[in-house]
């Protein structure tokens, strides 16, 4: 079955430091990923759509300029959390749409982001 | 604007019975309705879905039923198992609409005791 990769689990970082998460899709290509957002015993919340070759697509009320989404290859989508501050701390998860079952997303395990 | 609501918080059923979590949602662009389930710390796992065009899904234990009119759907299995506990998540999309994005509920966690 698709499988997505996200690098790495767990993150623990200063404030003020910039922190990269991968998400990788394994056996399958992406033109599009999506990347999640969950804080303890809430709902996943979209924060953007991450297209390969093209400008990211947030959602209202995230920063852009703080959560720096990059897909350059249809394998490969990146989310740089810059100059982290403790109120980033998450659970950060991508997905993506494989070939089958158009609709169906498969999601990594997640990243655990802990800024001190 | 909470799109895809999960009205309990949490459910707790005896192993062998039927547990039903209900998902209730108010964009009527949604055509296409999923369930997830997911472990502490893990990412999401995809039980089930359903398309707007039909009224119920069923995978083994898992059955899905979709109430278009009263913008309702809900999650049956039966019979529940201790490992079937943790946290489901419902979740809608639009594909022709919002370009396919999940709009997620705010999750059930399901407790099946032995």
């Amino acid at each position: 079955g698709a499988v997505v990769s996200q690098h790495p689990s767990r993150v623990i970082c200063k404030s003020g430091t910039s922190v990269k998460i991968e998400c990788r899709s394994l056996d399958f290509q992406a033109t599009t990923m999506f990347w999640y957002r969950q804080f303890p015993k809430q709902s996943l919340m979209l924060m953007a759509t991450s297209n390969e070759g093209s400008k990211a697509t947030y959602e209202q009320g995230v920063e852009k300029d703080k959560f720096l989404i990059n897909h350059a290859s249809l394998t490969l989508s990146t989310l740089t959390v810059t100059s982290a501050h403790p109120e980033d701390s998450s659970f950060y998860i991508c997905s993506a749409r494989s070939g089958y079952g158009a609709n169906v997303l498969t999601f990594g395990a997640g990243s655990r982001l802990t800024v001190l | 604007d909470q799109q895809v609501k999960q009205n309990s918080p949490s459910l707790s059923v005896q192993e062998g019975r039927i547990s039903i979590l209900n998902c209730d949602y108010t964009n009527s662009m949604f055509d296409y309705f999923l369930w997830y389930k997911k472990y502490p710390a893990e990412g999401p796992t995809f039980l089930i879905s359903i398309s707007s065009i039909k009224d119920k899904n069923e995978d083994g234990r898992f059955t899905v039923f979709l109430n278009k009119s009263a913008k309702h759907l809900s999650l049956h299995i039966v019979p529940s198992q201790p490992g079937d506990s943790a946290v489901y998540f419902c979740a809608a999309s639009a594909i022709y609409n919002q370009g396919g994005k999940l709009i997620f509920g705010q999750g059930t966690e399901l407790s099946v005791k032995p």
